[in-house]
Order: C-alpha cells, then structure tokens, then sequence
C-alpha cells in the first residue's frame, strides 16, 4: 500500500525568504507524485507533477519539486515566498491506474 | 459549468439523520473520487468511480456510507444514521485519468450535533 508523509504540520516563513516543504512517501514502484495547495477559502488547486523523467518539477506559481527516488522524497521549494503564498499544502502519491493517497498537509503562515 | 460542482455547500444535521452529498462533474471526466477532510487531517480517500467499472470503495470508513454514480455523470455520497464523527468536509474530484490533474470542488462542509 502506497502512503505519504508530511512531516511538518506548520512552517512559518518570511515574506521573501526560501521556503521548502517535505514529502516522503512509500511505494513499490515509481509513483506518481503530485503536489495541491488549498488557499483560505478555495478549493484544491495542483501545483506540480511528476510521472517520469527530468526529476526536477516546475509548477505554478514559481514553486518547484525535486523527486529524488534514493530517499523516496518529493520536497517542495519555493526560492522567494509571498505573502499570498500562506496556504495549506498537501503532497500526495497516486497507483499507475487511480488512487491517489493524500499526506495530511502541512500548513503554511508567512509573516511580513 | 467549467467546474466541479457540489451541494450543498453546507449541511447542519441531527446526531442519526440520513444526509446525501452531490457531486456534478465536469463534462468528460471519467474518473470521480470522493475525499472527507477532517479538522486537522489530511484529505481521506473514500471511494472510486472510473467509466463503468465496479466502484473501488476501499475509503468508506463504514457501511453507513455509500455512493452512487449514475449514466456515470453525477455521483451522490450518501451517510446513514449520521454520527459526530462524521463532521467533516467532504470533496469531490473529477479527472480524465490519473496523468491529468484533478479537479476538486468546493465540498461540502457536514457538521453534525
């Protein structure tokens, strides 16, 4: 079974300064790695993916991820946080046919 | 519409109430799940619709839960004999397969008293 983990439950970070969030997971094969945030108020919106190839992932809104297979991680970074990044974070691993299983999220304040 | 669309947005019941939960997709979607995101944890797999095939419903915590998908358009989450634990909000997702992303609505926020 395939499952996720977020290790941080709330990072606070500066406006302007980097930002990284952890994702580790666990599964037999090479997963499918995705990356959602969930703004106040809003629904889920995806950032990033990864199926294969080039390990390093641009996604929206300036954030990158970076699969590294050896350490079964999938971090997220962001190198200039804004204020309207404060957000809610969920990393999730998904089968190559459906499930996609969701890490509990970590929560993001950024302090001016 | 362009999005997933959900109702209601909020449902207030009784401890033991049945509740039904609707989720409309975009168009085209042939892939619906249903997710419970409860107060501090993480977004919980419940079940599973792809085309016709049989409905992965491995996520229901309980047999008080079910879900339908009909003419595999729109699906109803249905609760019985609600209880407190179950307050929660609840979403739906709809994708044309697991390459493309996932489109959430806005759920459906459940609190039972």
């Amino acid at each position: 079974a395939q499952s996720v983990t977020q290790p941080d439950i709330h990072i606070t970070v500066s406006e302007g300064a980097s930002l990284e969030l952890r994702c580790n997971y666990s599964y037999g094969a090479t997963p499918y790695l995705f990356w959602y945030v969930q703004s106040p108020g809003q629904g889920l919106q995806l950032l990033l993916k990864y199926f294969s190839g080039d390990t390093l992932v641009q996604g929206i809104k300036g954030f990158e991820a970076e699969f590294k297979r050896s350490q079964s991680s999938f971090n997220l970074r962001k190198p200039s946080v804004h204020w309207s990044d404060a957000a809610e974070y969920f990393c999730a691993v998904g089968e190559n046919d459906y499930k996609l299983s969701f890490g509990a999220g970590t929560t993001v304040t950024v302090r001016a | 519409g362009a999005g997933v669309s959900q109702s209601p947005s909020n449902k207030v019941t009784e401890k033991g109430k049945d509740v039904e939960l609707r989720c409309d997709p975009i168009s085209g979607h042939t892939a619906l799940y249903w997710y419970r995101q409860s107060l501090g944890q993480g977004l919980e797999f419940l079940i599973y619709f792809q085309g016709n095939s049989a409905p992965d419903k491995s996520g229901l915590p309980s047999d008080r839960f079910s879900a339908e998908r009909t003419g595999g358009s729109v699906s109803t989450l249905t609760i019985q004999r609600t209880q407190q634990e179950d307050s929660a909000v609840y979403l739906c997702a709809t994708t044309r397969g697991v390459t493309s992303p996932l489109h959430f609505g806005n759920g459906t926020r459940l609190t039972v008293t």
